[in-house]
């Protein structure tokens, strides 16, 4: 049975600091892996995708890595900002599209 | 394009009472999934539908859980009798690919307390 585990749970950082969410997941035979936002009482928003085959995506200031073989992926958050405070989630697919969700890393950042 | 369309947004109901949710998803998407996220959790899939049939639901709780997918579009799910642990979030996604997995995509979620 896949689990997917976040850490750390919560996360408080001053406004510019680079920071690293990590997510861990124990079986590697996924499809693809995939990092969202979640706003308070919100949906979820997709931020990025990676391929089981890719190494890594990048969207402007976020970039997630992904190293299947040790069963790993990070979200890298580049200059932080107030408005990136949300909790941030992974998941990983398997090519049936079922998903396990990690619980998440809930993000603060203080002006 | 629009999103996935969920309603209601928030529910209160006393234990041992029903309640259905409905899911409109994007256009042309052929799968769609309902998840429950407790607080402070992730959210867990509890049915996958690919068009209208039953891809997954070895999570619903079958006694009391029920969903359908109407012509392969609209969705709705229904718990009867609520228990007070069925509080939580439910969430709506739905996907374009027909097998596979590309990109989820979520609506904002119903609230429901069971009180």
């Amino acid at each position: 049975k896949q689990e997917v585990t976040q850490i750390p749970a919560a996360l408080s950082v001053p406004e510019g600091e680079n920071l690293v969410l990590n997510c861990s997941f124990t079986d590697s035979a996924i499809y693809n892996l995939q990092w969202f936002r979640q706003d308070p009482g919100k949906g979820l928003t997709s931020l990025l995708l990676i391929q089981s085959s890719q190494r890594e995506q990048t969207s402007g200031r976020l970039n997630a890595s992904l190293d299947k073989s040790s069963g790993r992926s990070t979200l890298y958050i580049a200059a932080s900002q107030p408005g990136d405070s949300a909790t941030y989630l992974c998941a990983v697919h398997t090519n049936a599209g079922k998903s396990t969700f990690g619980d998440g890393t809930t993000l603060t950042v203080k002006p | 394009e629009a999103g996935v369309a969920q309603s209601p947004r928030y529910k209160i109901i006393e234990k041992r009472q029903s309640v259905a949710f409905w899911c409109n998803p994007i256009s042309g998407h052929a799968t769609l999934y309902w998840y429950q996220q407790i607080l402070g959790q992730g959210p867990k899939l509890l049915i996958q539908f690919q068009n209208n049939g039953v891809v997954d639901d070895s999570q619903l709780p079958k006694d009391r859980f029920s969903a359908e997918r109407l012509k392969g579009v609209d969705s709705t799910l229904k718990i009867q009798p609520a228990k007070l642990e069925d509080s939580a979030v439910y969430l709506c996604a739905s996907s374009p690919m027909v097998g596979g997995r590309t990109e989820a995509f979520f609506g904002q979620g119903t609230r429901l307390t069971v009180v």
